[in-house]
């Protein structure tokens, strides 16, 4: 069974840092390409950053986190992680990590149960 | 970046009925080279992930029931569920994966 396990939110002050981490079991994660979308308390859905699988490495973001956060994967340890610096108010959310569906990578097709980032004074 | 518009933003619908979800996109989301609609619908439940239904705007994906389809090409598109069910009730994103940044509709909760 696919299972996707997030971790590392939690309440960071404006300017701070965060690592979220991603374990994957269930899949071969290396062949996945995988995304965290995130979701504002009571808001919609937001896709914030995709990597390729590991066989010709491609990055995305969305414009608002560039130069602030960071998408890396470890397939040796499937693992995901995006590393967020300079955390400002709007990137309070649950962050989702995501993978991409085999024939359409863009999509979303499994979901893990999120973990959720408060940044606040 | 491609705006998704979501119609309407919630409807209520009595079970066994059709529920009818549409969204519009402010680009072309058709590839001409391929021929594909770069559309996805996902389902959201209360407390819980969003659950991917459709891809390339008709495509179920694997174990999602057949009383959902996906119609549409171009700009406007449509999520219908025929025979409403009771686990239906949520809220249904669309997603265009056309270019990035990939966006999402705003979202329409049905009900029941």
């Amino acid at each position: 069974e696919v299972h996707l396990v997030e971790s590392g939110g939690g309440l960071v002050q404006p300017g701070g840092s965060l690592r979220l981490s991603c374990a994957v079991s269930g899949f071969t994660f290396s062949i996945y390409s995988m995304s965290w979308v995130r979701q504002a308390p009571g808001k919609g859905l937001e896709w914030v950053s995709y990597i390729s699988s590991s066989s010709r490495t491609i990055i995305y973001y969305t414009e608002s986190v560039k130069g602030r956060f960071t998408i890396s994967r470890d397939d040796a340890k499937n693992s995901l992680y995006l590393q967020m610096n300079s955390l400002r108010g709007d990137d309070t959310a649950v962050y989702y990590c995501v993978r991409g569906l085999l024939t359409a990578d863009r999509t979303f097709d499994r979901w893990g149960q999120g973990t959720l980032v408060i940044v606040s004074s | 970046d491609i705006v998704l518009t979501q119609s309407p933003d919630s409807l209520t619908v009595s079970q066994g009925e059709r529920a009818t979800i549409n969204c519009k996109s402010s680009q072309n989301i058709l590839y001409n080279s391929n021929n594909k609609n770069y559309l996805a619908w996902y389902q959201q439940k209360s407390g819980q992930p969003p659950k991917l239904l459709i891809s390339w705007a008709s495509t179920r994906d694997s174990g999602v029931p057949d009383r959902f389809s996906g119609t549409g090409s171009g700009t406007d598109f449509t999520l219908t569920i025929s025979s409403l069910q009771a686990e239906d009730v949520a809220v249904y994103y669309c997603q265009q994966y056309y270019s990035t940044p990939w966006t999402f509709g705003q979202g329409t909760k049905v009900e029941i």
